[in-house]
């Protein structure tokens, strides 16, 4: 059974330049996360998927943008960048379904995309 | 004020002591608290999760909720060098999870 797998893994890109990083979720799950983790941090929210819209967003500013397929995978868009968006860029993966629609699932992630502005 | 806090660490523990984690959260509607492992590099890989108030034990790891307090903690026993690492409590709000900065925990052979 084929866990979250994300790509590229590793990645360098320079100030203004835009990157699109994709996912796969878990099999059986549906709903796709994107967290970024600065180095000494904790994973923060950057928006979540289901059924193909954006159905939460964190405290990220517009260049940040995502998009579901039908397949559930997900991809992560990040325009105009900046130095500050160099990060670990984590993919989730769980079902919603789990307890009934409660959010109690687990989240399963991936090993990651290391993004380095320059 | 931060969601989910935890102290950054380290902490230290000998082989074969109990290391004890703790992270406190402000969010009441929080309903669920899992708790990571983060190797360095690596992305976080799940321990055990709780929901409901009191001790929760899964091999050599016991994760304790106390609603009331807003408090949820993670014991280690018989702490080995492997389980040193950065370990991250996270708390379930509508939609997303909330982490905390983690706690990195180092174990001394």
């Amino acid at each position: 059974d084929a866990g979250v797998t994300q790509s590229p893994t590793h990645l360098i890109k320079t100030r203004g330049q835009q990157v699109t990083l994709r996912c796969s979720p878990k099999s059986g799950h549906d709903t796709v996360s994107w967290y970024q983790q600065a180095l000494g941090q904790g994973p923060q929210f950057i928006f979540q998927y289901y059924e193909e819209e954006e159905r939460q967003r964190g405290n990220f500013p517009d260049r940040f943008s995502g998009h579901q397929f039908p397949n559930y995978s997900s991809e992560l868009n990040v325009n105009a960048l900046l130095l500050g968006d160099s990060a670990l860029y984590l993919c989730a993966s769980s079902f919603w379904g789990l307890a009934g629609g409660l959010n109690t699932g687990e989240l399963f992630f991936g090993e990651g995309s290391r993004l380095t502005v320059l | 004020q931060k969601e989910v806090e935890q102290n950054s660490g380290p902490l230290s523990v000998p082989e074969g002591a109990i290391a004890s984690l703790n992270c406190t959260y402000s969010d009441r509607g929080s309903q669920s608290f899992f708790w990571y492992r983060q190797y360095s590099g690596k992305s976080p890989e799940l321990i055990m999760f709780i929901y409901s108030n009191g001790d929760k034990e899964d091999g050599r790891f016991t994760a304790q909720l106390n609603k009331a307090s807003q408090y949820v903690s993670l014991l280690i026993r018989d702490s080995q060098p492997s389980d040193s690492a950065t370990y991250l409590c996270a708390g379930t709000g509508t939609y997303k999870y909330i982490f905390g900065t983690g706690t990195r925990l180092k174990v001394l052979a």
